[in-house]
Protein backbone atom coordinates (compact mmCIF):
# COMPACT_ATOMS: atom_id res chain seq x y z
CA UNK A 1 0.00 0.00 0.00
CA UNK A 2 0.81 3.49 -0.08
CA UNK A 3 3.30 4.90 2.36
CA UNK A 4 3.33 8.63 2.95
CA UNK A 5 5.75 10.24 5.27
CA UNK A 6 6.10 14.19 6.60
CA UNK A 7 8.61 15.84 9.15
CA UNK A 8 5.67 16.08 12.13
CA UNK A 9 7.32 19.84 13.33
CA UNK A 10 8.02 22.86 11.58
CA UNK A 11 8.48 26.45 13.77
CA UNK A 12 9.21 29.26 11.24
CA UNK A 13 9.68 33.46 12.34
CA UNK A 14 6.90 35.16 10.97
CA UNK A 15 7.76 36.61 7.61
CA UNK A 16 10.37 34.13 6.70
CA UNK A 17 9.44 30.91 4.36
CA UNK A 18 8.55 27.77 5.43
CA UNK A 19 9.11 24.42 3.60
CA UNK A 20 7.28 21.36 4.00
CA UNK A 21 8.62 18.34 2.76
CA UNK A 22 6.73 14.93 2.16
CA UNK A 23 7.81 11.45 0.62
CA UNK A 24 5.61 9.44 -1.13
CA UNK A 25 6.23 5.40 -2.43
CA UNK A 26 3.61 5.35 -4.93
CA UNK A 27 5.12 6.65 -8.14
CA UNK A 28 2.15 5.84 -10.62
CA UNK A 29 0.12 8.06 -8.11
CA UNK A 30 -1.92 11.16 -10.57
CA UNK A 31 -2.27 13.68 -8.30
CA UNK A 32 -0.66 14.59 -5.00
CA UNK A 33 -2.15 17.12 -3.02
CA UNK A 34 -1.32 19.38 0.14
CA UNK A 35 -4.26 19.93 3.05
CA UNK A 36 -4.16 22.55 5.90
CA UNK A 37 -5.85 21.79 8.85
CA UNK A 38 -6.85 24.09 11.39
CA UNK A 39 -7.57 22.89 14.86
CA UNK A 40 -11.01 21.30 15.44
CA UNK A 41 -11.83 21.61 12.02
CA UNK A 42 -11.75 19.73 8.75
CA UNK A 43 -9.70 19.69 5.98
CA UNK A 44 -8.81 22.62 3.36
CA UNK A 45 -7.85 22.18 0.23
CA UNK A 46 -4.15 24.32 -0.34
CA UNK A 47 -2.57 23.23 -3.63
CA UNK A 48 -2.14 19.86 -5.35
CA UNK A 49 0.19 19.40 -8.43
CA UNK A 50 -0.58 16.52 -11.37
CA UNK A 51 2.24 14.06 -11.65
CA UNK A 52 3.64 14.65 -14.55
CA UNK A 53 4.32 18.43 -13.33
CA UNK A 54 7.66 19.49 -11.55
CA UNK A 55 6.60 22.56 -10.02
CA UNK A 56 3.29 24.62 -9.12
CA UNK A 57 2.69 28.33 -8.11
CA UNK A 58 0.03 29.63 -6.52
CA UNK A 59 0.14 33.12 -4.70
CA UNK A 60 2.50 32.64 -1.70
CA UNK A 61 2.43 29.14 -1.90
CA UNK A 62 4.92 26.97 -4.42
CA UNK A 63 4.91 22.79 -4.96
CA UNK A 64 7.78 21.17 -6.15
CA UNK A 65 7.82 17.48 -7.40
CA UNK A 66 10.60 15.41 -8.08
CA UNK A 67 9.62 12.34 -9.36
CA UNK A 68 12.33 10.47 -9.38
CA UNK A 69 12.94 11.25 -5.77
CA UNK A 70 9.61 10.69 -4.74
CA UNK A 71 9.43 14.07 -3.36
CA UNK A 72 7.12 16.55 -2.65
CA UNK A 73 7.08 19.90 -1.00
CA UNK A 74 5.44 22.76 0.05
CA UNK A 75 7.02 26.42 0.30
CA UNK A 76 4.71 29.14 1.95
CA UNK A 77 6.12 32.70 1.47
CA UNK A 78 6.03 35.50 3.82
CA UNK A 79 4.66 32.86 6.42
CA UNK A 80 1.91 34.60 8.45
CA UNK A 81 0.36 33.74 12.39
CA UNK A 82 -2.83 32.71 10.28
CA UNK A 83 -0.74 29.95 8.35
CA UNK A 84 -0.46 28.01 11.72
CA UNK A 85 -2.12 24.45 11.11
CA UNK A 86 -1.21 21.02 10.42
CA UNK A 87 -0.17 20.67 6.71
CA UNK A 88 -1.03 17.10 5.01
CA UNK A 89 -0.02 15.30 1.93
CA UNK A 90 -1.55 13.08 0.10
CA UNK A 91 -0.89 10.80 -2.95
CA UNK A 92 -4.08 9.31 -5.19
CA UNK A 93 -3.79 5.40 -5.38
CA UNK A 94 -3.14 3.98 -8.63
CA UNK A 95 -5.95 1.99 -8.75
CA UNK A 96 -8.14 4.67 -7.92
CA UNK A 97 -7.62 8.41 -8.29
CA UNK A 98 -10.24 9.21 -5.74
CA UNK A 99 -8.75 7.65 -2.60
CA UNK A 100 -6.56 9.31 -1.25
CA UNK A 101 -3.33 7.96 1.57
CA UNK A 102 -2.25 10.71 3.71
CA UNK A 103 0.38 11.92 5.37
CA UNK A 104 0.73 11.83 9.37
CA UNK A 105 0.86 15.63 9.16
CA UNK A 106 3.21 18.58 9.57
CA UNK A 107 2.35 21.08 12.69
CA UNK A 108 3.80 24.46 11.68
CA UNK A 109 4.40 27.09 14.17
CA UNK A 110 4.53 30.20 13.34
CA UNK A 111 6.24 32.77 16.31
CA UNK A 112 6.36 36.62 16.25
CA UNK B 1 -16.96 26.86 -4.21
CA UNK B 2 -17.62 23.57 -3.09
CA UNK B 3 -19.25 23.16 -0.18
CA UNK B 4 -19.79 19.94 2.20
CA UNK B 5 -21.37 20.20 5.39
CA UNK B 6 -21.61 17.59 7.89
CA UNK B 7 -23.77 17.57 11.13
CA UNK B 8 -23.73 17.48 13.87
CA UNK B 9 -20.38 18.89 14.59
CA UNK B 10 -20.41 17.57 17.87
CA UNK B 11 -22.25 14.74 19.94
CA UNK B 12 -21.36 12.93 23.53
CA UNK B 13 -23.74 9.71 24.11
CA UNK B 14 -23.45 7.26 26.40
CA UNK B 15 -21.79 3.91 25.58
CA UNK B 16 -24.03 1.44 23.81
CA UNK B 17 -26.12 3.84 22.30
CA UNK B 18 -26.01 4.54 18.34
CA UNK B 19 -24.96 7.99 16.61
CA UNK B 20 -25.89 9.13 13.42
CA UNK B 21 -23.86 11.56 11.34
CA UNK B 22 -24.83 13.28 8.11
CA UNK B 23 -22.70 14.26 5.47
CA UNK B 24 -23.91 16.33 2.74
CA UNK B 25 -22.61 18.23 -0.21
CA UNK B 26 -24.42 21.67 -0.41
CA UNK B 27 -23.60 22.94 -3.85
CA UNK B 28 -23.07 20.43 -6.25
CA UNK B 29 -23.74 16.08 -6.72
CA UNK B 30 -21.37 13.99 -5.27
CA UNK B 31 -21.51 10.32 -7.23
CA UNK B 32 -18.67 9.09 -4.25
CA UNK B 33 -18.28 9.89 -1.05
CA UNK B 34 -16.04 9.21 1.51
CA UNK B 35 -15.39 9.03 5.33
CA UNK B 36 -12.50 9.01 7.28
CA UNK B 37 -11.50 8.67 11.24
CA UNK B 38 -8.85 11.26 12.68
CA UNK B 39 -7.33 10.33 16.18
CA UNK B 40 -5.57 13.04 18.53
CA UNK B 41 -2.24 13.61 16.70
CA UNK B 42 -2.28 11.38 13.80
CA UNK B 43 -3.31 11.62 10.14
CA UNK B 44 -7.14 10.61 8.45
CA UNK B 45 -7.79 6.95 7.85
CA UNK B 46 -10.00 6.37 5.09
CA UNK B 47 -12.85 3.61 6.57
CA UNK B 48 -15.42 3.24 3.70
CA UNK B 49 -15.84 4.74 0.44
CA UNK B 50 -20.01 5.32 -0.15
CA UNK B 51 -21.43 5.51 -3.63
CA UNK B 52 -25.13 6.63 -4.31
CA UNK B 53 -27.26 3.86 -4.58
CA UNK B 54 -25.13 0.77 -3.85
CA UNK B 55 -23.04 -0.58 -0.69
CA UNK B 56 -20.43 0.84 0.86
CA UNK B 57 -17.10 -0.43 0.26
CA UNK B 58 -15.19 -0.69 3.19
CA UNK B 59 -11.29 -0.66 4.18
CA UNK B 60 -9.62 -3.44 5.70
CA UNK B 61 -10.33 -3.59 9.74
CA UNK B 62 -13.23 -1.59 9.56
CA UNK B 63 -16.36 -3.29 10.83
CA UNK B 64 -19.01 -2.56 8.40
CA UNK B 65 -21.73 -3.45 10.84
CA UNK B 66 -20.66 -1.61 13.49
CA UNK B 67 -19.86 1.51 10.98
CA UNK B 68 -23.16 1.91 8.87
CA UNK B 69 -22.96 3.72 5.85
CA UNK B 70 -26.09 4.79 3.68
CA UNK B 71 -25.68 6.98 0.13
CA UNK B 72 -28.88 7.65 -0.14
CA UNK B 73 -29.01 10.73 -2.39
CA UNK B 74 -26.06 12.36 -4.51
CA UNK B 75 -26.36 15.14 -1.83
CA UNK B 76 -26.13 12.96 1.22
CA UNK B 77 -24.38 9.88 3.08
CA UNK B 78 -24.80 8.96 6.57
CA UNK B 79 -22.33 6.87 9.00
CA UNK B 80 -24.14 5.47 11.87
CA UNK B 81 -21.91 4.44 14.57
CA UNK B 82 -23.71 1.41 16.36
CA UNK B 83 -23.81 0.71 20.04
CA UNK B 84 -20.67 2.67 20.19
CA UNK B 85 -18.02 2.09 22.68
CA UNK B 86 -15.17 4.61 24.41
CA UNK B 87 -12.80 3.02 21.69
CA UNK B 88 -15.07 4.70 18.71
CA UNK B 89 -14.54 8.49 20.34
CA UNK B 90 -12.80 10.42 17.13
CA UNK B 91 -13.04 12.91 14.50
CA UNK B 92 -14.91 11.35 11.96
CA UNK B 93 -14.65 13.59 8.59
CA UNK B 94 -16.59 12.91 5.27
CA UNK B 95 -15.48 14.13 1.83
CA UNK B 96 -17.16 14.35 -1.01
CA UNK B 97 -16.80 13.50 -4.91
CA UNK B 98 -18.51 15.63 -7.86
CA UNK B 99 -19.66 14.07 -10.93
CA UNK B 100 -16.62 15.76 -12.85
CA UNK B 101 -13.48 16.39 -10.29
CA UNK B 102 -10.61 17.83 -12.75
CA UNK B 103 -7.73 17.41 -10.02
CA UNK B 104 -9.87 18.25 -7.18
CA UNK B 105 -10.99 14.97 -6.51
CA UNK B 106 -12.56 15.08 -3.10
CA UNK B 107 -14.18 18.79 -0.91
CA UNK B 108 -13.99 17.88 2.81
CA UNK B 109 -16.44 18.53 5.41
CA UNK B 110 -15.95 20.47 8.95
CA UNK B 111 -15.91 16.84 10.76
CA UNK B 112 -17.72 15.08 13.16
CA UNK B 113 -16.32 15.03 17.09
CA UNK B 114 -17.54 12.08 18.54
CA UNK B 115 -17.25 11.58 22.45
CA UNK B 116 -18.58 8.01 24.09
CA UNK B 117 -18.95 8.34 27.62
Amino acid sequence: GEDVEQSLFLSVREGDSSVINCTYTDSSSTYLYWYKQEPGAGLQLLTYIFSNMDMKQDQRLTVLLNKKDKHLSLRIADTQTGDSAIYFCAETDPDNDYKLSFGAGTTVTVRA
Amino acid sequence: GAVVSQHPSWVICKSGTSVKIECRSLDFQATTMFWYRQFPKQSLMLMATSNEGSKATYEQGVEKDKFLINHASLTLSTLTVTSAHPEDSSFYICSARPRDPGGETQYFGPGTRLLVL
